[in-house]
C-alpha cells in the first residue's frame, strides 16, 4: 500500500541548530512531493513542493528539501532554525490523491 | 488568494447525533478532500471528490459519508457520531491532482 513515513515524532533543537526532518514514501511511480507546516493554532501552509527538475527545492523561510529518487526520500532541511520555526511539519506525497505522514513536531528552544 | 471555508471552528455533539461538516471553496477547484488530524497520526484521508456528485473513499471512510452537489461545496456527514470521531477535521481543495492543496482552518469536533 502507498504510504508516507516521517521518522521523527518530536524534535527539540536550540536556536541556530541545523534541522533535517526525514520523509520516505512507498510508491514506485511518479509522485509529487510536498512539505506543509502548521504553526500553533493555525491552518496548514505549504512550505515547498517538488514536481520535477532540480531535486533540490527551495521553499519559504529558508527551508529546502532534497528529492532522492533512489531512496524514495524527500527530507526537509534548514541550516539554522529560529524559535519561530516551532511548529508541526507534514510531508505529503501525491499518488492518485494526497497522503500525509504522521507529522513531526519541532520545538525550538530560545 | 484561495479561500477554503469550513462552517464551524468548534462543534460539540452528542453520541448518536447526525453531524454535518460543511466546506466551501471559492476558486472553482475540481478536487476536494476531507481529512482528520489526530496527534501522532498526522492527516488521514477520509473521502475525496474529483468532480460534482463524484466521491471516492480514502483511508478511513468508515462511519462517514460525503456529498458534493455543487462544485464549490463538499460536505462531510457523520451518520451517527461516536466518541472515537472526536478529532480535528480539515477540508482541502486543489485545482489539479498533485498540484498543491489548500486547507481550511479546520473544525474541532468533540463527541460526548
Amino acid at each position: 500500500a502507498q504510504s508516507v513515513s516521517q521518522h521523527n515524532h518530536h524534535v527539540i533543537l536550540s536556536e541556530a541548530a541545523s534541522l533535517e526532518l526525514g520523509c520516505n514514501y512507498s510508491y514506485g511511480g511518479t509522485v509529487n512531493l510536498f512539505w506543509y507546516v502548521q504553526y500553533p493554532g493555525q491552518h496548514l501552509q505549504l512550505l515547498l513542493k517538488y514536481f520535477s527538475g532540480d531535486p533540490l527545492v527551495k521553499g519559504i523561510k529558508g527551508f529546502e528539501a532534497e528529492f532522492i529518487k533512489s531512496k524514495f526520500s524527500f527530507n526537509l532541511r534548514k541550516p539554522s532554525v529560529q524559535w519561530s520555526d516551532t511548529a508541526e511539519y507534514f510531508c505529503a506525497v501525491t499518488f492518485n490523491d494526497m497522503r500525509f505522514g504522521a507529522g513531526t513536531r519541532l520545538t525550538v528552544k530560545p | 488568494d484561495v479561500k477554503v471555508t469550513q462552517s464551524s471552528r468548534y462543534l460539540v455533539k452528542r453520541t448518536g447525533e447526525k453531524v454535518f461538516l460543511e466546506c466551501v471553496q471559492d476558486m472553482d477547484h475540481e478536487n476536494m478532500f476531507w481529512y482528520r488530524q489526530d496527534p501522532g497520526l498526522g492527516l488521514r484521508l477520509i473521502y475525496f471528490s474529483y468532480d460534482v456528485k463524484m466521491k471516492e473513499k480514502g483511508d478511513i471512510p468508515e462511519g462517514y459519508s460525503v456529498s458534493r452537489e455543487k462544485k464549490e461545496r463538499f460536505s462531510l456527514i457523520l451518520e451517527s457520531a461516536s466518541t472515537n470521531q472526536t478529532s480535528m477535521y480539515l477540508c482541502a481543495s486543489s485545482p489539479d491532482r498533485g498540484k498543491g492543496t489548500f486547507f481550511g482552518q479546520g473544525t474541532r469536533l468533540t463527541v460526548v
